[in-house]
């Protein structure tokens, strides 16, 4: 059974802080895992991919792999409003999605 | 490159119609993915193609719905008889090869069964 399980939300952090969102994959099969942003009424956003065991860094947005324990994780740092979406996780394999973790910044 | 194009945004059917919604993914992408998504749900799989093949079909998925990918190009998903359960946004995505960059998304159809 090829499943994805995100940490359960929703999720709320101030303005400011860092939000940390978790993903465990079931298949083996994906060599790629990808962060999706999808606000309200609006179709998924790719933001990161990740392919190498350790840490990504694309300006606030840090991607961590660790294939042995099939575990993928994205932290926001500087968390701003505008951060407030859901985050969806995928590999590139079979690009199941679960149900998406919702993050809320408050001002 | 224009991205992925779906067509209608919207659709709303009565009871029992049948609706066809057309995906046109980026030129050169080979592989396309469709997806249901509703309220609060993430994404969920109904059937990938590479190329024209039609690969993998969501064993969940009632024999009501199909699709076709003809030539490799453009695709559409047909809804036969429909019910008031498949209101949904319905999600294209495509990518080239073996997708380690990332797929790219249409901006959906969202369906309203009435």
């Amino acid at each position: 059974q090829k499943e994805v399980e995100q940490n359960s939300g929703p999720l709320s952090v101030p303005e400011g802080a860092i939000a940390s969102l978790n993903c465990t994959y079931s298949d083996r099969g994906s060599q790629s895992f990808f962060w999706y942003r999808q606000y309200s009424g609006k179709s998924p956003e790719l933001i990161m991919f990740i392919y190498s065991n350790g840490d990504k860094e694309d300006g606030r947005f840090t991607a961590q792999l660790n294939k042995a324990s099939q575990y993928v994780s994205l932290l926001i740092r500087d968390s701003q409003p505008s951060d407030s979406a859901t985050y969806l996780c995928a590999g590139n394999n079979d690009m199941r999605f679960g149900a998406g973790t919702r993050l809320t910044v408050k001002p | 490159d224009t991205g992925v194009s779906q067509n209608p945004r919207h659709k709303i059917t009565k009871r029992g119609q049948n609706v066809t919604f057309r995906c046109d993914p980026i030129s050169e992408h080979n592989r396309l993915y469709w997806y249901r998504q509703t309220l609060g749900q993430g994404p969920e799989f109904l059937t990938y193609f590479q190329n024209e093949a039609q690969l993998e079909k969501s064993r969940l998925l009632s024999d009501r719905f199909s699709a076709e990918r003809p030539k490799g190009s453009f695709s559409t998903l047909e809804i036969q008889r429909t019910e008031q359960g498949d209101s949904a946004m319905y999600l294209c995505a495509s990518t080239r090869d073996q997708a380690n960059y990332g797929y790219t998304f249409g901006s959906g159809t969202r369906l309203t069964v009435v």
